[in-house]
C-alpha cells in the first residue's frame, strides 16, 4: 500500500546550525510533496511544498529536495532557531488530490541555545 | 481572521458513549477535511466535504463515525459508540480550493477509557 516514512524519529541540534530532515515515500504517482509543522498544542503547519516535476525549492531559510529516482525527500532548515523546535511532517498527495495527504510518521526537531 | 477552530480541545469518554466533535473552518473555505492521529501511528485522512457534500469519506474507519457538514459551514464528527482504539487526535483542516494549501485546527484529543 501506499506509505511515507521517515529515516529519523528524532533530530536534536545546536542552535545557528543547518537541520536536514529525511523522509521516504513509496507513491510515485504524487503530485505534490509538503512538510508540515506542528508545534505542541497546535495544528500541523504548511511549511513548503515542492511538485513532483521539480526536484528543489527554496522557501524562507527552508529548502525541500526531492529526489524520485530513490524517492526520497528532505527539509533542510538554516541557520536553526529555538522556534524551530517541532515535530515536522512530511506528506505526499498519493492518487486522490492535494489535501487528501499520506502523511509520515513525524521526526521531532529539538534546538539546543 | 480566525484559522480553524476545533471543539472541544479535550474530550475524555467512556467507552460506549457517544461524542460529537465540531469543526469551524476559515469563513468562505468550501473546502473541508477530517484527519485523525491514533497513538503511535501517523496522521490518517478520514473524509473531504465540498460545501455540505461529501467529496470523500474512503478514510472513515467504520460506520460508527459520521460526519456532517449541513449547510456547508461548520463540521461534526460524531462517534457512536465509541471504543478505546478511537482514541487519538482528531485535527479538522480547510481550504479554498481543493489544490490550495490547507489550515488546520488544533485538533481535539479524544480520550476513550
Amino acid at each position: 500500500g501506499e506509505s511515507v516514512g521517515l529515516h529519523l524519529p528524532t533530530l536534536s541540534v545546536q542552535e545557528g546550525d543547518n537541520s536536514i530532515i529525511n523522509c521516504a515515500y513509496s507513491n510515485s504517482a504524487s503530485d505534490y510533496f509538503i512538510w508540515y509543522k506542528q508545534e505542541s498544542g497546535k495544528g500541523p503547519q504548511f511549511i513548503i511544498d515542492i511538485r513532483s516535476n521539480m526536484d528543489k525549492r527554496q522557501g524562507q531559510r527552508v529548502t525541500v529536495l526531492l529526489n524520485k529516482t530513490v524517492k526520497h525527500l528532505s527539509l533542510q532548515i538554516a541557520a536553526t532557531q529555538p522556534g524551530d523546535s517541532a515535530v515536522y511532517f512530511c506528506a505526499e498527495t498519493g492518487s486522490g488530490g492535494y489535501n487528501k495527504l499520506i502523511f509520515g510518521a513525524g521526526t521531532r526537531l529539538a534546538v539546543h541555545p | 481572521e480566525a484559522g480553524v477552530t476545533q471543539f472541544p480541545s479535550h474530550s475524555v469518554i467512556e467507552k460506549g458513549q457517544t461524542v460529537t466533535l465540531r469543526c469551524d473552518p476559515i469563513s468562505g473555505h468550501d473546502n473541508l477535511y477530517w484527519y485523525r492521529r491514533v497513538m503511535g501511528k501517523e496522521i490518517k485522512f478520514l473524509l473531504h466535504f465540498v460545501k455540505e457534500s461529501k467529496q470523500d469519506e474512503s478514510g472513515m474507519p467504520n460506520n460508527r463515525f459520521l460526519a456532517e457538514r449541513t449547510g456547508g459551514t461548520y463540521s461534526t464528527l460524531k462517534v457512536q459508540p465509541a471504543e478505546l482504539e478511537d482514541s487519538g487526535v482528531y485535527f479538522c483542516a480547510s481550504s479554498s480550493g481543493v489544490n490550495t494549501e490547507a489550515f488546520f485546527g488544533q485538533g481535539t484529543r479524544l480520550t476513550v477509557v
